[in-house]
């Protein structure tokens, strides 16, 4: 079993939709949990981050995290063609040398139709 | 303030050939981490670097080696280049203690033949 595990899609939705993008995690010991953005040919672009449970929003993102489930999402409110990109879940442990290293999910491919 | 840069952004090579591949962090920020990322694999983390020192390692064999210099640069080497070592190598910058917010740059596209 894979530590992250991500849909990789492809999700393809309607200008203006709400996107929900998930992945789910076995390591216990994730503590950090980020959403990155990456777009053909670039860098990942790191959107949001948030540290245990709970929920962290800005502008149209929300992030969730549910570590009794092992579950994270990213909520996209009111999508944009411009937010057509791949979504990339990532974790880091609280401890030692894990803690220095982001384990990634495969990433979701998303389009957004104008 | 710059961002990541790594170069170069494409390379070509051959089976059996060794490449080096560059890595300038954010101005300010100690740890330089790298990572492979092609289609079937995603995203797999090689090594990160803390002030000159390698402070964790990933699944990789030896063929893959990294340093960091004292100005934070940091440099990676594959020798004996096998067609699979074909993928984007990203290098992401931390200006913590540990890992957590790390900025990407965008990346070298490596190409074995």
């Amino acid at each position: 079993q894979k530590e992250v595990e991500q849909d990789p899609g492809p999700l393809s939705v309607p200008e203006g939709a709400i996107v929900s993008l998930n992945c789910t995690y076995s390591n216990s010991a994730f503590q950090y949990f980020m959403w990155y953005r990456q777009y053909s040919r670039k860098g990942p672009e790191l959107l949001m981050y948030t540290y245990s449970s709970g929920n962290k929003e800005d502008g149209r993102f929300t992030a969730q995290v549910d570590k009794s489930s092992k579950y994270i999402s990213l909520f996209i409110r009111d999508s944009q063609p411009s937010d057509s990109a791949t979504y990339l879940c990532a974790m880091s442990a609280n401890s030692g040398g894990s803690n220095y290293k982001l384990t990634f999910g495969k990433g979701t491919l998303l389009t957004v139709n104008p | 303030k710059a961002g990541v840069t790594q170069t170069p952004r494409y390379l070509i090579k051959t089976r059996g050939q060794q490449v080096t591949l560059s890595c300038s962090p954010i101005s300010g920020h100690r740890s330089v981490s790298w990572y492979q990322q092609t289609p079937g694999q995603g995203l797999q983390f090689l090594f990160e670097y803390f002030s000159e020192t390698q402070r964790n390692k990933g699944n990789f064999p030896g063929r893959f080696s990294g340093r960091q210099f004292s100005n934070s640069r940091s440099e990676m080497n594959v020798s004996t280049l096998e067609l699979g070592d074909s993928a984007l190598y990203l290098c992401a910058s931390s200006g913590t203690s540990s890992v957590d917010e790390q900025f990407f740059g965008p990346g070298t596209r490596l190409t074995v033949l």
